[in-house]
């Protein structure tokens, strides 16, 4: 179970939109519709942002959209804005109620 | 609204037992909606997810630390713990509890709870 592989950085500018992209294999990532994405702020427990690839906990910004293509998932924040700038890390189910995380994002709003 | 709550010595030695307990508010542990689970995240450092129980007792482990971790609940308490033993500098974490609907995301997560491993 190796983690998924996410960018290390991300940066744009407020207003545009930003893509973290999300790579795992077909024993996770390209197995399941069950990848969840958290936004986690200095000092904070993370907060989950999409869950089941694309749905959003009720309270989520619709600016957050998640999406899967084989085993590549990805999370885009539209109209970035100053709050946003965090650490993001995507998650998936791997099998036999287990699960593995990315290595982590951060997204820096210029 | 749920809330869970990480509590044990924020000190262990080398070679030890970590020992942290979660209590869970506003919410029964013995729902059989949810699994319940650990994850930690080392200084600087990235999530890992440690493992998870059912309120029946059955656990589910991160294949690498298997060996090492234990996982229980308390149902009566509204609790449910992990021991990680033979520990080393390398899990020195903030161990977080969460909550897992259906086993595949987490939605409620305390606040965290930092161990350092060190004589």
């Amino acid at each position: 179970q190796s983690a998924l592989t996410q960018p290390a950085s991300v940066s744009g500018s407020p207003g545009q939109s930003i893509t973290i992209s999300c790579t795992g294999t077909s024993s996770d990532v390209g197995s399941y519709n069950l990848v969840s994405w958290y936004q986690q702020h200095p000092g904070k427990a993370p907060k989950v942002m999409i869950y089941d690839v694309s749905k959003r906990p009720s309270g989520v910004s619709n600016r957050f959209s998640g999406s899967k293509s084989g085993n590549t998932a990805s999370l885009t924040i539209s109209g970035l804005q100053a709050e946003d700038e965090a650490d993001y890390y995507c998650c998936s189910y791997a099998g036999s109620s287990t699960l593995v995380f990315g290595g982590g994002t951060k997204v820096t709003v210029l | 609204q749920v809330q869970l709550q990480e509590s044990g010595p924020g000190l262990v030695k080398p070679s030890e037992t970590l020992s942290l307990t979660c209590t869970v508010s506003g919410g029964s542990i013995s729902s059989t909606t949810y699994y319940w689970g650990w994850i930690r995240q080392p200084p600087g450092k990235g999530l890992e997810w440690i493992g998870s129980i059912y309120y029946s007792g059955r656990t589910y482990h991160n294949p690498s630390l298997k060996s090492r971790v234990t996982i229980s609940v308390d149902t009566s308490k509204n609790q449910f713990s992990l021991r990680l033993s033979s520990v080393t500098a390398a899990d020195t974490a903030v161990y977080y509890c969460a909550r897992e609907p259906g086993s595949d995301w987490l939605d409620y997560w305390g606040q965290g709870t930092l161990v350092t491993v060190s004589s």
